[in-house]
């Protein structure tokens, strides 16, 4: 079993870009794949981006996704950010057949 | 259009029962493991039970084995959550949520969920 750790908050600018950082308590990052969601404030979590790095059709290229095997960890990047980007964001991968979430960073576009 | 509407949420006394439905729509339902993931008021995500494409395998959270029961009716393109001796932790909104069918798991579409409340 392990554990997915990301950062409670982050913050930055419209236009800027910001990356959000996911990481992985025990085993290999590079052993699963991993998911981000975006999840706006009242409704359902969307996907962003899906093995490691591609993007579901409908999701801007300015999403994109990678994972570093030194840090043992998955990053979320996204680039000229909008207000509408404001949201929580959340990390997941598999164990076995179960699924793990990490514990969610809120995202404000200030 | 992928479409999946959960339904059956409500109040519930602690050690109360609820099942929990999801209507699944615009796909091959008998095609896909399908999932619930929860959220429990201002917390994150948390998967609470998977059961595959056949209804033949089931998988559930440490946190609520022994006390759920993940099923769904292929012919009625349904999946369902039987909630037994249920606590004040369980209280969260429920989400149907699509495998995407990828050889790992993900969730690929989520409905608007059910909100669960278990309080006296």
């Amino acid at each position: 079993n392990f554990i997915l750790t990301q950062p409670h908050s982050v913050s930055e600018s419209p236009g800027k870009t910001v990356t959000i950082s996911c990481t992985r308590s025990s085993g290999s990052i590079a052993n699963q794949y991993v998911q981000w969601y975006q999840q706006r404030p009242g409704t359902s979590p969307t996907i962003v981006i899906y093995e490691d790095n591609q993007g579901p059709s409908g999701v801007p290229d300015r999403f994109s996704g990678s994972i570093d095997i030194s840090s043992n960890s998955a990053f979320l990047t996204i680039s000229g950010l909008k207000t509408e980007d404001e949201a929580d964001y959340y990390c997941q991968s598999s164990d076995s057949s179960n699924q793990v979430f990490g514990g969610g960073t809120k995202l404000t576009v200030l | 259009e992928v479409q999946l509407v959960e339904s059956g949420g409500g109040l519930v006394k602690p050690g109360g029962s609820l099942r929990l439905s999801c209507a699944a729509s615009g796909f091959f339902f008998s095609s896909h493991t399908m999932n619930w993931v929860r959220q429990a008021p201002g917390k994150g995500l948390e998967w609470v039970s998977s059961i595959s494409a056949a209804g033949n395998y089931m998988f559930y959270a440490g946190s609520v084995k022994g006390r759920i029961t993940i099923s769904r009716d292929n012919a009625g393109n349904s999946l369902y959550l039987q909630m037994n001796s249920l606590r004040a932790e369980d209280t969260a909104v429920y989400y149907c949520a699509r495998d995407a069918n990828r050889g790992h798991a993900y969730n690929d579409h989520w409905g608007q969920g059910t909100l669960v409340t278990v309080s006296s």
